[in-house]
């Protein structure tokens, strides 16, 4: 079945510490990947996309994601995380004409000081 | 410019009463979508918006559940004789064309008693 995996229900770091959270998709195309980011009580907010091109992409507050064809993956990365980083981290995409997004059940970040 | 409005930020009501949720969209966005978000089911599509075609409403968990979006731009989310499983957070997004970037609002939380 089609679907968006995100296997970590939940993570901790510690801050200044390094983060990548998982994502994998199974679809026959490359789908358009997207990551947001939801704060306790907030809405989604964009944190980068990736449609084609460079693999790495770079996104707000420090985030980075890269694609993996090969791996059907777009994991998300950060080097050095900060407190503020705490919240809850979706892997979403949009497949082929189809607009609706599709997410992943949610990796929920928390940091330690 | 303003951002994805919604309204109200949070309602009760009771089992069997119907609700109306309003979005306002980004100005200028073609595109508009309902989400909802619960404990149980994660973020699930609802309807999907494009110009002046028909709505995309694959996502509508059964016949009390409609939409209408006015002009072009505002939309109201209808959900009739309500259950106490259509308690969740209602998001709203927008966005250009098909496959682009979708930015959210902070949700309507809906409590049915």
């Amino acid at each position: 079945a089609q679907s968006v995996t995100q296997p970590d229900i939940h993570i901790t770091v510690s801050e200044g510490a390094s983060l990548e959270l998982r994502c994998n998709y199974s679809y026959g195309a490359t789908p358009y990947l997207f990551w947001y980011v939801q704060s306790p009580g907030q809405g989604l907010q964009l944190l980068l996309k990736y449609f084609s091109g460079d693999t790495l992409v770079q996104g707000i507050k420090g985030f980075e994601a890269e694609f993996k064809r090969s791996q059907s993956s777009f994991n998300l990365r950060k080097p050095s995380v900060h407190w503020s980083d705490a919240a809850e981290y979706f892997c979403a995409v949009v497949i082929g004409t189809a607009s609706k997004l599709t997410f992943g059940t949610g990796t929920r970040l928390q940091v330690t000081l | 410019g303003a951002g994805v409005s919604q309204s109200p930020s949070n309602k009760v009501t009771e089992k069997g009463k119907d609700v109306e949720l309003r979005c306002d969209p980004i100005s200028g966005h073609t595109a508009l979508y309902w989400y909802r978000q619960s404990l149980g089911q994660g973020l699930e599509f609802l309807i999907y918006f494009q110009g002046n075609s028909a709505p995309d409403k694959s996502g509508l968990p059964s016949d009390r559940f409609s939409a209408e979006r006015t002009g072009g731009s505002v939309s109201t989310l209808t959900i009739q004789r309500t259950q106490q499983e259509d308690s969740a957070v209602y998001l709203c997004a927008s966005g250009g064309a098909a496959g682009e970037t979708q930015y959210f609002g902070p949700g309507t939380r809906l409590l049915v008693l």
